[in-house]
């Protein structure tokens, strides 16, 4: 089961930032949380990670709490090419291996 | 750099064949991991491979199984194809397993008529 909530869907204006929150309440200590997007029916692109402290790259911003139970994915400046499925995954650890958890994810639409 | 490449990228089967689906890592990663996505069930994790060996599986039959080669490619088998195993299959490679960043592929989408 994923470890992660998100909410189903969220609109955006084009230009302006696009702010995706997650929740990971039963995140442990050591685990990391990974954002990818998928646009319609193409292999997830992977975005950014971070444990404890906020993370940037030129695709996107990652804010995470001080408690670590929840994250916002922040796209600074949306464009329709942003328009995808956002998830928020929680590393998860089986057997000595680690797997990626998918939930059901975020669409987010960019409206023009 | 070229990214995860898999083929083929369209395939069409009958109920009751199987299939063999081939992923190429990136140049230099040695850790392959299998997914699948149905519209129903979303993405979920099939097998991980590193060294040609099979380190994790997700909750699949026996008739979904996969193998790697010593240049890291691998390649998933379904058999006795049924039509719930219509889906995009997905390959992802990182340089390790564990902790590394997973890089997919643009999957292979298989409809089993």
């Amino acid at each position: 089961d994923a470890k992660t909530t998100q909410p189903t869907s969220m609109d955006c204006a084009e230009g302006r930032a696009a702010n995706l929150p997650c929740n990971h309440s039963t995140i442990s200590g050591n685990e990391y949380v990974y954002w990818y997007r998928q646009i319609h029916s193409q292999g997830p692109q992977y975005i950014i990670h971070g444990l404890k402290n906020n993370e940037t790259n030129e695709m996107a911003s990652l804010i995470i709490t001080e408690d670590r139970k929840s994250s916002t994915l922040i796209l600074p400046h949306a464009t329709l090419r942003d328009t995808a499925v956002y998830y928020c995954i929680v590393r998860v650890t089986q057997g000595g291996s680690e797997k990626l958890v998918f939930g059901k994810g975020t669409k987010l639409t960019v409206n023009p | 750099k070229a990214g995860v490449t898999q083929t083929p990228r369209y395939l069409i089967k009958t109920r009751g064949q199987q299939v063999t689906l081939s992923c190429s890592p990136i140049s230099g990663h040695r850790s392959v991991s299998w997914y699948q996505q149905t519209p129903g069930q979303g993405l979920q994790f099939l097998f991980e491979y590193f060294s040609e060996t099979q380190r994790n599986k997700g909750n699949f039959p026996g008739r979904f199984s996969g193998r790697q080669f010593s240049n890291s490619r691998s390649e998933m088998n379904v058999s006795t194809l049924e039509l719930g195993d219509s889906a995009l299959y997905l390959c992802a490679s990182s340089p390790f397993p564990g902790r590394e960043t997973q890089y997919f592929g643009p999957g292979t989408r298989l409809l089993v008529l």
